[in-house]
């Protein structure tokens, strides 16, 4: 069965500092992983996406992510974190074009 | 262009009531999907189209139905509401023209928050 996983409830950084954001899945064959974020009381937007190619993955508003095959691990990072970064973040798994979430890391950035 | 969006953005019913939530996406995206996010548990699929006048179940179908008559509208339908069914409703779209195997960046709308008394 395939499955996505976010370890971790909530995140706490202060601005300035990196930020990272754990992922794990499990999946048989080449996953296709995303990362989502959704600002409060707003729909989700698209961060970044994984398919095939360079492990290291760049996406919008500096984020980036590292997908791991032998740890399989896909985690959202950013060096620099800014309070206007606070937001909920989902790892997403893709397959065949619908959506496996995992449950949602809070991210909160303080001043 | 307006992108994704959802009528109503609230809604109280009371159980038993039926409604529909009407999806709107004005990008000419083949794929439609509806989704309910309750807390701790993501986002999880409840129907999809991948096209005019297409349907399927996702994760979560049970006591909801939809249609798909024209492109551009998705619509999602609860007959006979129940608190089980108080959650925040996302409707996304997407296109295909990244491959066809997945892969697809799906576009959200703002939400629908529903609360069944």
């Amino acid at each position: 069965a395939q499955s996505v996983a976010q370890p971790e409830d909530q995140v706490n950084v202060a601005e300035g500092n990196p930020l990272t954001v754990k992922c794990t899945y499990s999946v048989s064959g080449n996953p296709y992983l995303f990362w989502y974020v959704q600002y409060p009381n707003r729909g989700l937007q698209f961060l970044l996406k994984y398919i095939t190619g360079d492990n290291l993955v760049k996406g919008s508003y500096g984020f980036e992510a590292e997908f791991n095959k032998s740890q399989t691990s896909f985690h959202l990072k950013k060096p620099s974190a800014l309070v206007s970064d606070s937001a909920l973040y989902f790892c997403v798994l893709d397959s065949w074009g619908k959506l496996q979430f995992g449950a949602g890391t809070q991210v909160v950035v303080t001043p | 262009n307006a992108g994704v969006t959802q009528t109503p953005k609230f809604r109280v019913l009371k159980t038993g009531q039926s409604m529909t939530l009407l999806c709107a996406q004005d990008m000419n995206h083949e794929y439609m999907y509806w989704y309910r996010q309750d807390p701790g548990m993501g986002l999880r699929l409840i129907h999809y189209s991948v096209g005019e006048g297409t349907t399927a179940k996702g994760e979560v179908p049970d006591g909801y139905n939809v249609s798909r008559l024209k492109k551009q509208n998705f619509l999602l339908g609860l007959e006979s509401a129940a608190p089980s069914q108080t959650s925040v409703y996302f409707c996304a779209s997407s296109s295909t023209s990244d491959g066809p195997l997945g892969g697809y960046e799906q576009y959200f709308g703002p939400g629908t928050r529903l609360t069944v008394t």
